[in-house]
């Protein structure tokens, strides 16, 4: 069966450091991944999404950058951390419609003092 | 045009009740639309979703209608329970998905 895995599960960081998190994928090839953010109370928003090793779309431009090492491994960083990069961050994937997630993992809770 | 809007922001029914939860969207072009369930601390999990080809979709408890010259749809949880209580959004695609605001549903026995 296919899981997917995010770390770390929380995470709080000072303004401007940098900040690496890690999605992997089990129990499919080629998947398409994407990363989301989920503020407070709030709907989710697509950051990143990637149909293959080193293809990366970017949705909003910001200070995060993602990369796909891997063809089941995507990560998420930024060199320097702003307050409103605080949220829920979500990992997903599907094999379908590249723009349609079907499995999201755990997230991480990033909080930015 | 992007926004899906969706509405009530909470929700609370008692258990056995109907749980209804609408959405609206403004892009024509929109041709898939899934609902996804949230628990507090997890991911959305895909619950159901719907092709404009068809007025109604149904996976047990859970029934999206579609309204395409209405350019609505709507979830339905038919005898809510309690284990039901979690965040709903609804979300429509092209080439992206748009989500919806959210839900937060809430079952009490």
């Amino acid at each position: 069966s296919q899981t997917i895995h995010q770390w770390p599960a929380t995470l709080v960081q000072p303004v401007g450091s940098p900040l690496s998190l890690e999605c992997t994928v089990e129990g499919t090839s080629n998947p398409n991944l994407y990363w989301y953010r989920q503020a407070a109370g709030r709907g989710l928003q697509l950051l990143f999404y990637s149909v293959g090793i080193g293809q990366i779309s970017s949705e909003v431009p910001q200070n995060l950058s993602a990369s796909r090492p891997q063809d089941r491994q995507f990560i998420l960083s930024s060199k320097k951390l702003l307050l409103s990069d605080s949220g829920f961050y979500l990992c997903a994937w599907s094999v379908t419609s590249p723009a349609v997630p079907q499995y999201f993992g755990p997230g991480t809770r990033l909080t930015v003092l | 045009q992007q926004q899906v809007k969706q509405s009530p922001q909470s929700l609370i029914v008692q258990k056995g009740g109907i749980s209804i939860i609408n959405c609206a969207y403004e892009n024509t072009a929109f041709d898939y639309f899934p609902w996804y369930q949230q628990f507090p601390g997890k991911g959305p999990a895909l619950l159901i979703a719907i092709r404009p080809d068809v007025s109604e979709k149904k996976e047990g408890r859970f029934t999206i209608s579609f309204n395409k010259s209405a350019k609505q749809f709507s979830l339905h949880i038919m005898d809510s329970q309690p284990g039901d209580s979690a965040t709903y959004f609804c979300a429509a695609s092209t080439d992206k998905l748009i989500f919806g605001t959210g839900t937060r549903l809430q079952v009490f026995p």
